[in-house]
């Protein structure tokens, strides 16, 4: 088993550009969730979804849409990229909410 | 949302037992009390969890207070590879809020 993969691990973008990340998970997890670390800080939860065809907002969900088309893929768009998206996105799924989570190698984004 | 103060950082020698505390004096009685670790830059890893009983597993064992507003994450034999930064969360419906965590050292 893969475990969570994450499509591309290093983007660089330009201002206003936009692009989609791709989350991946082999283990037929329900919960997947996209998180954003910025240096030296925690993970800030940005969206996540408890099913196929639910997304709901978490804690930083402003400049980013999700969808979840797929029970084994969560995607994160950035419509207009800005330079205060520059962050390491990880994704993580679980087979519910309480359960422990499994994270993604992470995706380096740097918005120029 | 309960949150949780951890000391920023702290050093622990190799083969000691690494004691990590974390307090959570809001928490609710329904909410579980989680740690994670993130070793250098890679994805956070599940640690171990518990909600009023003590738990152990094959990495750590967590001890909660009675009144469940602190708990300690024990590594029995730390090793360098233990070297991270440790998150203690409590869980929020279903989302982790995680904080600055703690760094851990371990020296040889």
């Amino acid at each position: 088993n893969a475990g969570v993969t994450q499509t591309p691990k290093f983007r660089v973008l330009k201002t206003g550009q936009s692009m989609t990340l791709l989350c991946a998970q082999d283990m037929n997890h329900e919960y997947m969730y996209w998180y954003r670390q910025d240096p030296g800080m925690g993970l800030r939860l940005i969206h996540y979804s408890v099913g196929e065809g639910t997304t709901a907002k978490g804690e930083v969900p402003d400049g980013y849409n999700v969808s979840r088309l797929k029970k084994q893929n969560f995607l994160l768009g950035l419509e207009s990229a800005a330079p205060s998206q520059t962050s390491v996105y990880f994704c993580a799924s679980s087979y519910s909410g309480p359960n422990e989570q499994f994270f993604g190698p992470g995706t380096r984004l740097t918005v120029l | 949302d309960a949150k949780t103060t951890q000391p920023p950082s702290m050093d622990c020698a190799e083969g000691r037992a690494a004691n990590l505390p974390c307090n959570h004096s809001t928490i609710s009685g329904n909410e579980y009390v989680y740690w994670y670790r993130q070793i250098h830059s890679q994805g956070p890893q599940y640690i171990i969890h518990g909600l009023k009983n003590n738990e152990t597993n094959e990495m750590a064992s967590l001890i909660i207070t009675e009144d469940r507003k602190s708990s300690t994450l024990i590594l029995p034999h730390a090793t360098l590879r233990d070297t991270a930064v440790y998150y203690c969360i409590v869980l929020y419906t279903d989302k982790l809020i995680f904080g600055t965590g703690t760094r851990l050292q371990v020296f040889p």
